[in-house]
This record gives C-alpha cells, sequence and structure tokens, in this order.
C-alpha cells in the first residue's frame, strides 16, 4: 500500500520555526507536494519535489530524500495567520496522476 | 485566470435523494480531479480526467457516483440515492499536463446528508 504519515498536531510560538515531516512508503515515487489548508477551505499549493535536496519559497521550505522516503517542511518566522492544517501528497508513476494525501498536519500558532 | 470554481459550496439533502455538483478548472488546464475529503482527514481520490477522458476511477466511487466532463471544460459529479456516509467535502482540482503537473484546487462543495 502506500503510507503517508505526518504527525497530526504542532503547536508553535509566532515568530518562532516549526518543522512538519512527513514519511512515504511506496515505489514508482513521482514527486511530492506540500499544501496549505486553513478550516473550510481550498488546500493551497504551496511545494514541490522531485528531486533530493531543498527547495525554498520564503518563509516556507521543503525537503526531500528519496532514498529515505522522507520529507519535510520547514516554516520560518511563523506568523498567527500560518495557523492552519498542512498536508503531504505523493504522486506515484503507477498512480496515473492522482495525489495520495497523507492525513494532514494541523499547526497551531500562539502569541 | 479565475481559479478553480466550484458550485454549490453548500448542499443539504435528505437520504436517497441525487445531488449533482459542477467543477469549472482553470481554463488552460486539460486534467480535472475529483477528491472527497472528511472532517480530519487528507482529500481522497476519486476519479481524473484528461480531456474529456475519464482515465481513473477510485474504488471508493460506487455505482452511486458518477462523473462527466462532456467539452473537456467544466465536470459534473452526481451521487444517486445519497446515504448518509456521503457527507464529505467534494473538491475539484485541475493541472496542466505542461509542465510540473500541479493541482489546483476549488474551495469544495460541503455535502450534509440527513
Amino acid at each position: 500500500g502506500q503510507n503517508i504519515d505526518q504527525p497530526t498536531e504542532m503547536t508553535a510560538t509566532e515568530g518562532a520555526i516549526v518543522q512538519i515531516n512527513c514519511t512515504y512508503q511506496t515505489s514508482g515515487f513521482n514527486g511530492l507536494f506540500w499544501y496549505q489548508q486553513h478550516a473550510g477551505e481550498a488546500p493551497t499549493f504551496l511545494s514541490y519535489n522531485v528531486l533530493d535536496g531543498l527547495e525554498e519559497k520564503g518563509r516556507f521550505s521543503s525537503f526531500l530524500s528519496r532514498s529515505k522516503g522522507y520529507s519535510y517542511l520547514l516554516l520560518k518566522e511563523l506568523q498567527m495567520k500560518d495557523s492552519a492544517s498542512y498536508l503531504c501528497a505523493v504522486n506515484l508513476k503507477a498512480a496515473g496522476n492522482k495525489l495520495t494525501f497523507g492525513g494532514g498536519t494541523r499547526v497551531l500558532v500562539k502569541p | 485566470d479565475t481559479g478553480v470554481s466550484q458550485d454549490p459550496r453548500h448542499k443539504i439533502t435528505k437520504r436517497g435523494q441525487n445531488v449533482t455538483f459542477r467543477c469549472d478548472p482553470i481554463s488552460e488546464h486539460n486534467r480535472l480531479y475529483w477528491y472527497r475529503q472528511t472532517l480530519g482527514q487528507g482529500p481522497e481520490f476519486l476519479t481524473y480526467f484528461q480531456n474529456e477522458a475519464q482515465l481513473e476511477k477510485s474504488r471508493l466511487l460506487s455505482d452511486r457516483f458518477s462523473a462527466e466532463r462532456p467539452k473537456g471544460s467544466f465536470s459534473t459529479l452526481e451521487i444517486q440515492r445519497t446515504e448518509q456516509g456521503d457527507s464529505a467535502m467534494y473538491l475539484c482540482a485541475s493541472s496542466s499536463s505542461q509542465g510540473q503537473d500541479i493541482q489546483y484546487f476549488g474551495a469544495g462543495t460541503r455535502l450534509s446528508v440527513l
């Protein structure tokens, strides 16, 4: 099967850094995506990794290690508006173009 | 580019009724996806179109569910004889096969079956 694991919930302080880990067990990997989802809203695309290494986009960075089946999303200089769920999703070559999502990590930013 | 739009945003229906949802993808996107999301979970894949062809359907999609994309633009998802277990958020996404094939999501249709 395709197991995608990420922590259920994390709490951090405004201005701090939080790292959300995602592990996957699968073959035929074709890319990993991170989305942000505020309650009741659409998932919003954050980042895409297909090769090993770090992709940086402003306050958000995403890292991928294909050999370890591991990714993380790093959120820096946390703001209150970053309180949301963060979804890790994998695109599998053997599964057409569908995304397989983890359960999401709910991040709560406190003042 | 107005993004992916879905209609209606909310639908309340009684068990046994039929419902239909509409998705309008980003105009230049040739791929369109339907997902279902329940509270506290990640989205689950339902079905996928490239242009007007339905290329994949999940085992989650029982025979009460049908999706169409007749002209390769907008899509509809119909649920017949709704059950309480169908209550969920139905999300539509679209992407372009040119480039990174990133899926962009609509705001979803929240279905409540009473």
